[in-house]
């Protein structure tokens, strides 16, 4: 059964910082890798897709890597800003969609 | 993107009541929708899968006799909490899928339910 899990669990950081969030999967057969945010009391917002057969996807001050056979994969935040305090879930699929338990961050001012 | 909504997006009931919480696809064709459930600090758990016209598949350990999904329409999926409990208390995501875009869900706002 595949399992996600994201370090740290909270992170605390002051606004202009670059950050790095990780997650790790233990069956390397998937095919994508999805990065969410999620703020309190509120549903998902897609980030990033990986597909398997790709390294890497960017969007503005985010990157997102991947490294399937090690079963990892990173979120980088360039430049952090207060309005990307939110959590952060990492999800792969194989047959089902497997989320992590998130990364909270909190971006200071 | 697709665009995924869920009514109500906050409820709460008396125990021992019936709740229904509705998921519609606006923009595409969902022929498959997926219910999770999201406790404190918790991950997003899989509760069941749909697909348009049958009947849903549940994750183990999910009561299909308590949380009724119903998906008649490729728009339109319910999740009845029936009889609910303080224990259901629970913020309730969904997701929608459709055939041309297995590898890509789409999701809703979420419903907070709250059982008194």
């Amino acid at each position: 059964k595949q399992e996600v899990t994201q370090i740290p669990a909270a992170l605390s950081v002051p606004e202009g910082e670059n950050l790095v969030l990780n997650c790790s999967f233990t069956d390397s057969a998937i095919y994508n890798l999805q990065w969410f945010r999620q703020d309190p009391g509120k549903g998902l917002t897609s980030l990033l897709l990986i597909q398997s057969s790709q390294r890497e996807q960017t969007s503005g001050r985010l990157n997102a890597s991947l490294d399937k056979s090690s079963g990892r994969s990173t979120l980088y935040i360039a430049a952090s800003q207060p309005g990307d305090s939110a959590t952060y879930l990492c999800a792969v699929r194989d047959s089902t969609l497997t989320f992590g338990k998130g990364t909270m961050l909190l971006v200071s001012p | 993107g697709a665009v995924v909504s869920q009514h109500p997006s906050r409820v709460i009931c008396k125990s021992g009541t019936s709740v229904k919480i509705e998921c519609r696809s606006l923009d595409f064709q969902a022929t498959t929708m997926f219910w999770y459930r999201q406790f404190p600090k918790q991950s997003l758990m899989l509760m069941a899968t749909s697909n348009e016209g049958s009947k849903a598949t549940y994750e183990q350990g999910v009561e299909k006799d308590k949380f009724l999904i119903n998906h008649a329409s490729l728009t339109l999926s319910t999740l009845t909490v029936t009889s609910a409990h303080p224990e259901d208390s629970s913020f309730y995501i969904c997701s929608a899928g459709s055939a041309g875009s297995f590898y890509e869900q789409y999701f809703g706002p979420g419903t907070r339910l709250t059982v008194t």
